[in-house]
């Protein structure tokens, strides 16, 4: 069985520092990665996707992913409160069906 | 352009009713799929519509859930006989292409009374 594992947090991290979720998946045959972020009562939104190995900057956001130890990590740079939410981690391989971790929720403090 | 759209946004039933759910999605995306959400939980993956192609429905819970699709149009999840259980909130999501990257609709939040 396929899985996505993340620790549930709460993550708190004060404004402006660095926030660091973390994932790890079963399996090795997984060929994309993705970040998803959800708001209290509202639906995923997807904010970073990568598919190689190494680090993929999109503003604030890094993603980086390793194969070979089967984690996948998204950095936050510059937290912002707006930024508190639970982030999903999601992992898919051959199949087009993707496999969500649990979230992990993050908690930006003034 | 528009996004991926559910309705009703939220639905109350009494248990044993049948509820239909429908989510039309981004204009030109040939996959969709269903997921259901319980407070706190994660997604559950329900059923993954391929263009013309017969769905997945590994995902299904039981025989009282089942889903439709109209070619790469919109799609309608019918639960039969709602038990308590049923309550969560319902998401569909649509994808364009090869990369797996889907698009989330508002969902459909369901109370079983």
């Amino acid at each position: 069985q396929k899985e996505v594992e993340q620790n549930s947090g709460p993550l708190s991290v004060p404004e402006g520092a660095i926030a660091s979720l973390n994932c790890t998946y079963s399996d090795r045959g997984s060929q994309s990665f993705f970040w998803y972020r959800q708001y209290s009562g509202k639906s995923p939104e997807l904010i970073m996707s990568i598919y190689s190995n190494g680090d993929k900057e999109d503003g604030r956001f890094t993603a980086q992913l390793n194969k070979a130890s089967q984690y996948v990590s998204l950095l936050i740079r510059d937290s912002q409160p707006s930024d508190s939410a639970t982030y999903l981690c999601a992992v898919s391989g051959g199949s087009y069906i993707p496999t969500f971790g649990r979230g992990t929720s993050l908690i930006v403090h003034p | 352009g528009a996004g991926v759209s559910q309705s009703p946004s939220n639905k109350v039933t009494e248990k044993g009713k049948d509820v239909e759910l429908r989510c039309d999605p981004i204009s030109g995306h040939t996959a969709l799929y269903w997921y259901r959400q319980r407070l706190g939980q994660g997604l559950e993956f329900l059923i993954y519509f391929q263009g013309n192609s017969a769905p997945d429905k590994s995902g299904l819970p039981s025989d009282r859930f089942s889903a439709e699709r109209t070619g790469e149009s919109v799609s309608t999840l019918t639960i039969q006989r709602t038990q308590q259980e049923d309550s969560a909130v319902y998401l569909c999501a649509s994808r364009e292409g090869p990369n797996n990257e889907q698009f989330f609709g508002p969902g459909t939040r369901l109370t079983v009374l």
